[in-house]
């Protein structure tokens, strides 16, 4: 059993509100990532962290801005929210040796922006 | 060319049937490869990793060609529970001994009874 976890599971709220999705793991992984992902639909790396104070930007362009001040910590913060940031967000880690680090997912963020 | 490519899919089979997923990667630096399932409204999740040298896991085999830049995973005696979205995966360094892990767009497999 992977040990990352997300939270909120589920997050609903109004438009131009901040928001800040928490993404923790405790296997001591080097490299994390965000996803974003619509139902039915392929999964787009929006950030990713080499470790810590290291960040950049996915092959999807997002609004959304990252932090990585600790290596279990990553979160994600929406400054001000709008109905197009409705979408899963599933935060995934990997740690590796010569580069063979398989990725472990988090249950997933569901943010609805009404 | 797309870094990590599947095939479109959707695959429907019927149970028992023997299923192939094909994925081609574009970065020949490519160095560490994985399947993931990912089951409706969950995260993805590892199947198996794929070795040069092939592996088998129970009803699953996995086969990789660098040289061709292909990975396979085969199904046989598909289940009703093998219904699920598959995903090709590539880890390629991205300099610096930076690791980046790239998804494929998945292949949505239906099995019927």
């Amino acid at each position: 059993e992977a040990d990352i976890y997300q939270t909120p599971r589920y997050l609903v709220i109004g438009t131009g509100k901040k928001i800040t999705l928490e993404c923790s793991q405790t296997m001591g992984h080097d490299k994390m990532y965000w996803y974003q992902q619509d139902p039915g639909m392929e999964l787009h790396l929006i950030h990713y962290s080499y470790g810590v104070n290291s960040t950049e930007k996915g092959d999807l362009s997002s609004e959304s801005t990252v932090s990585r001040i600790r290596t279990e910590h990553f979160p994600l913060t929406l400054e001000s929210a709008r109905p197009s940031h409705t979408s899963q967000y599933l935060c995934a880690s990997s740690g590796s040796i010569m580069g063979l680090g398989e990725a472990f997912f988090g249950q997933g963020t569901r943010l609805t922006v009404v | 060319r797309k870094e990590v490519e599947q095939d479109p899919g959707p695959f429907n089979v019927p149970e028992g049937a023997t299923v192939a997923f094909n994925c081609t990667y574009s970065n020949s630096a490519s160095q560490s490869f994985f399947w993931y399932r990912q089951d409706c409204r969950k995260e993805p999740k590892l199947l198996m990793s794929v070795y040069s040298s092939g592996n088998e896991d129970g009803r699953f085999t996995a086969q990789l060609n660098r040289a061709s830049q292909y990975i396979s995973l085969l199904i046989r005696d598909s289940k009703l529970s093998d219904s699920a979205t598959y995903l090709c995966v590539v880890n390629t360094d991205s300099g610096g001994s930076n690791y980046k892990l790239t998804f494929g767009k998945g292949t949505l497999l239906t099995v019927n009874p």
